[in-house]
């Protein structure tokens, strides 16, 4: 199994362009979701999917849209990038929310716009 | 909302010895977790131990344990028997019984001494 798997990697946008970050996990879980983490931080999460057909915004959710395209797959897309999202996003998954289950990540993206 | 600290932004540790990595947090939830997240320099973030608000015995995961003292609302890592691989930064999380999110501590930036 893979786990959770994030594409790109590393990504350089200029202001004002548009992205969308996938993630896949092939772990059967319900729960996905879209984090970021800015230097000297821990994560902050962006959106989430508490499963299929269902998406609720986190705690910083301004400037993102997310897309719960089946179980597996759930994607983060940048409309009009800005220097401000500069970061590094994580998308993790985990099985079931009510008994508190890990939330397993993804490798991650790095992301700057300049 | 709940609120997690880490105080020690940065530990040293001899190789081989035990280290305690301290995690305080603030909530009003009967029912909640706590977890904790290793990160090396590589980037990814690793799931390494949980423990349940109502479990009555730390948890431990083979070198890791958790000191989980709930009436003074910590939660530390203890490494036993440090080694060079240990060397990364260390999340603290909490998540509420009705909340997706994690909630992550700052970190603290571990160090192993040969």
């Amino acid at each position: 199994n893979a786990g959770v798997t994030q594409t790109p990697k590393f990504q350089v946008l200029k202001t004002g362009q548009s992205m969308t970050l996938q993630c896949a996990q092939d772990m059967n879980h319900n729960s996905m979701y879209w984090y970021r983490q800015d230097p000297g931080m821990g994560l902050r999460l962006i959106y989430y999917s508490a499963s299929e057909g269902t998406t609720d915004k986190g705690e910083v959710p301004n400037g993102y849209n997310v897309s719960r395209l089946n179980k597996r797959e759930f994607s983060l897309r940048l409309e009009s990038a800005a220097p401000s999202q500069t970061s590094v996003y994580f998308c993790a998954s985990s099985s079931d929310r009510e008994r508190l289950e890990t939330q397993y990540f993804g490798p991650g993206t790095r992301l700057l716009v300049l | 909302a709940q609120k997690i600290t880490q105080t020690q932004p940065g530990m040293f540790v001899q190789e081989k010895e035990a280290v305690t990595l301290d995690c305080t947090y603030d909530t009003s939830d009967q029912s909640y977790g706590l977890f904790w997240y290793k990160q090396p320099s590589s980037g990814e973030m690793i799931f390494l131990i949980y423990q349940g608000s109502y479990d009555e015995q730390n948890a431990t995961e083979g070198r890791y344990s958790l000191n989980f003292q709930k009436a003074r609302k910590s939660a530390n890592l203890v490494i036993s028997a440090s080694q060079l691989g240990d060397s990364a930064m260390y999340f603290c999380a909490f998540s509420g019984a009705g909340s997706y999110q994690l909630t992550f501590g700052k970190g603290t930036k571990l160090s192993v001494i040969p």
